[in-house]
């Protein structure tokens, strides 16, 4: 376990429906950052967020938004799902912004698949 | 813009034989950290080392190694007395960014099988 918590792991939806995806990271850990892993594109950040602030942004859809609370935990909501947006959908904390030299820690991801 | 390029799609190496997988970078940035992550079929992302721009040294963790040449922009991950366990999806990643706020990029990974 890496302390960094996914959920759901497993989500099935049809097309033009909206889902949120929830993590919560790693005790202590104040930044969350998102990413996207399909097989064509490989992995892709999507965005990041600190003590819950926006800090900084990829290539994120304007049909997908996130946000983080105050008690750290992150939800990534999906709208208008498209096949495309099937992927594993992974959250990353860190301690900081960023700046320490070590890596990120993951979850076990989130497998979306629309249908 | 920054680019992680990982050009081994997929490489096979014997038991208890050493591997090296290739990864070049390009970034405008002074400062930038390089990580290699593995996953393995599980799916789990587990990080595996770090290197700093500025770091003077090649960073080693245990079995791994990475083999930094600023130069080449080229930061190649050596994995020394190789295991079964080790044949996993392999990903080179650099982030760069400042105090606001930072990027980790990854490349599109190596798939390592180790043969008994």
């Amino acid at each position: 376990d890496s302390g960094v918590t996914q959920t759901p792991k497993h989500l099935i939806t049809a097309t033009g429906q909206r889902v949120t995806l929830r993590c919560s990271p790693r005790s202590g850990d104040l930044s969350v950052y998102w990413y996207q892993q399909s097989l064509d594109q490989g992995l892709q950040f999507l965005i990041q967020y600190y003590n819950g602030e926006e800090r900084a942004k990829g290539n994120i859809l304007e049909r997908f938004s996130a946000q983080q609370f105050p008690d750290l935990h992150s939800e990534l909501n999906l709208s208008s799902l498209e096949l495309g947006d099937s992927a594993l959908y992974f959250c990353a904390s860190s301690t900081t912004t960023g700046t320490a030299n070590y890596g990120y820690t993951f979850g076990s991801g989130t497998r979306l698949t629309v249908v | 813009a920054q680019k992680i390029t990982q050009t081994q799609p997929g490489m096979f190496v014997q038991e208890k034989e050493a591997v090296t997988l290739d990864c070049t970078y390009d970034t405008s940035d002074p400062s930038y950290g390089l990580f290699w992550y593995k996953q393995p079929s599980s799916g789990e992302m587990i990080f595996l080392i770090y290197q700093g721009s500025y770091d003077q040294q090649n960073a080693t963790e245990g079995r791994y190694s990475l083999n930094f040449q600023k130069a080449r922009k080229s930061a190649n991950l050596v994995i020394s007395a190789s295991q079964l366990g080790d044949s996993a999806m392999y990903f080179c990643a650099m982030r760069e960014g400042d105090t606001g706020g930072f990027k980790t990029i990854f490349g599109a990974g190596t798939r390592l099988f180790v043969k008994a």
